[in-house]
């Protein structure tokens, strides 16, 4: 079994709906992250938890909010879906020792 | 604040040739530097790292060495196979950043038999 599982994997929504995006790890880690890949940007941090109490925001957090339910659990969510949020999202964990740890990714599109 | 800028790509090159793939960054403090790397449908994984000036990371037949006079940790392979082909990051993370980590736009590497 993966180490960070991303659910679901593909994902075609519309505009204005509201949609998650579930995470959850099992290495043990404390610090979790969601990043977005887009073409030609690299990934940019969406939103970073380094515990279950500590919530913080990335560069692009606008239009994303997100829930740490407990240290394995991290989920994304899109209160209303626009196009321009279409793009593969990660979620990512890491030990504190700066190495990041990879889920599957999720791809989603926003019609 | 902090940035990485790598080559674009995509890179195209035939098996068996030597590979450089150049990144330069901006960091106020003294980041660590890193490679990963992504395959077709899979997440990014750490390829190699460096963790201060003039340090050298290797993986796999990679390798790349931390400058810190010119800011850059380009990445080499001596002789390429078609299973590297991927697309690949370069990325850092600095303790001034709260140990975010801050990624390149990626290089898309294609290895032809």
């Amino acid at each position: 079994d993966a180490d960070v599982t991303q659910t679901p994997r593909n994902r075609i929504t519309k505009t204005g709906k509201r949609i998650m995006l579930e995470c959850s790890q099992t290495k043990g880690h404390d610090r979790m992250y969601w990043y977005r890949q887009d073409p030609g940007l690299g990934l940019r941090l969406i939103y970073y938890s380094f515990d279950v109490k500590d919530i913080n925001k990335g560069e692009i957090s606008d239009g994303y909010s997100v829930s740490r339910q407990a240290q394995a659990k991290f989920s994304l969510s899109l209160e209303s879906a626009i196009p321009n949020q279409t793009a593969l999202y990660f979620c990512a964990t890491s030990d504190g020792e700066e190495k990041l740890f990879f889920g599957s990714g999720t791809q989603l599109s926003v019609l | 604040g902090d940035s990485v800028t790598q080559m674009e790509g995509p890179v195209t090159l035939s098996e068996e040739a030597f590979l450089t793939i150049n990144c330069t960054y901006t960091a106020t403090g003294y980041p660590s530097l890193f490679w990963y790397v992504q395959y077709p449908g899979e997440g990014l994984q750490l390829l190699l790292k460096a963790t201060k000036a003039d340090d050298k990371g290797s993986n796999k037949g990679f390798e790349a060495t931390y400058r810190k006079e010119t800011t850059s940790f380009h990445l080499e392979k001596g002789s390429v196979q078609v299973s590297d082909s991927a697309v690949y990051f370069c990325a850092l993370s600095d303790r001034s950043g709260g140990f975010k980590t801050i990624f390149g736009a990626g290089t898309r590497l294609f290895v032809k038999a």
